[in-house]
């Protein structure tokens, strides 16, 4: 079993809607969630993090964190054309780089 | 993009060959990070380094060498190329302000590397 599981869709939603992604994990030593965009083609880009349990807003988007229920999630309010992109969730433990883990990521097609 | 350039973008090259590949950063970070991403398993990181001739692995560090001889550059060797190296070679550096250090938050462009 993966430590990170996340839906690698692909999501199709019409333009305007809400979108919820999400991710499960099975490390409850996790303190620190991520969530990063990535365009076709590009590197990743860091969106939002959150530390421990909690809700974080900025902007359009959301992120929960449900530490109880090893779940994380990403929402996105009045979907645009632009947040076409897949979506991967990042965790870890400490500051040490190298605990963090990703997501396989969610493709995200916002449809016009 | 912050600061990094990660040199070549594309590559093909042949089994048992070494290759090399290059990450330069503008922005005096103290961490440098190596990752490949591949269908199906997210990013996975090969090794990274916290400061000049500092690294150690990360996951999938096998076949894998890295150096830092600079603040500024941080190179990633596969001694000797094989099929199962092809991939998209992301290279990243850390941190936001407010972050905890060592949490990466910004990625090159990737290279993409073809082993024939």
């Amino acid at each position: 079993q993966k430590e990170v599981e996340q839906d690698p869709g692909p999501l199709s939603v019409p333009e305007g809607a809400i979108v919820s992604l999400n991710c499960t994990y099975s490390n409850s030593a996790f303190q620190y969630f991520m969530w990063y965009r990535q365009y076709s083609r590009k590197g990743p880009e860091l969106l939002m993090y959150t530390y421990s349990s909690g809700n974080k807003e900025d902007g359009r988007f959301t992120a929960q964190v449900d530490k109880s229920s090893k779940y994380i999630s990403l929402f996105i309010r009045d979907s645009q054309p632009s947040d076409s992109a897949t979506y991967l969730c990042a965790m870890s433990v400490g500051s040490s780089a190298s605990k963090i883990i990703f997501g396989s990521g969610t493709r995200l097609s916002i449809r016009p | 993009d912050a600061g990094i350039t990660q040199s070549p973008r594309h590559k093909v090259t042949e089994t048992g060959t070494p290759v090399t590949l290059r990450c330069h950063q503008t922005e005096n970070h103290r961490y440098m990070y190596w990752y490949r991403q591949d269908p199906g398993h997210g990013l996975r990181l090969i090794h990274y380094s916290y400061g000049v001739k500092d690294t150690d692995k990360g996951e999938v560090s096998d076949g894998y060498s890295v150096s830092r001889s600079k603040t500024e550059d941080f190179l990633l060797t596969l001694e000797s190329a094989t099929s199962s190296q092809t991939s998209v070679y992301f290279c990243a550096i850390s941190a936001l302000p407010g972050l905890p250090e060592g949490t990466e938050a910004f990625f090159g462009q990737g290279t993409r590397l073809t082993v024939v």
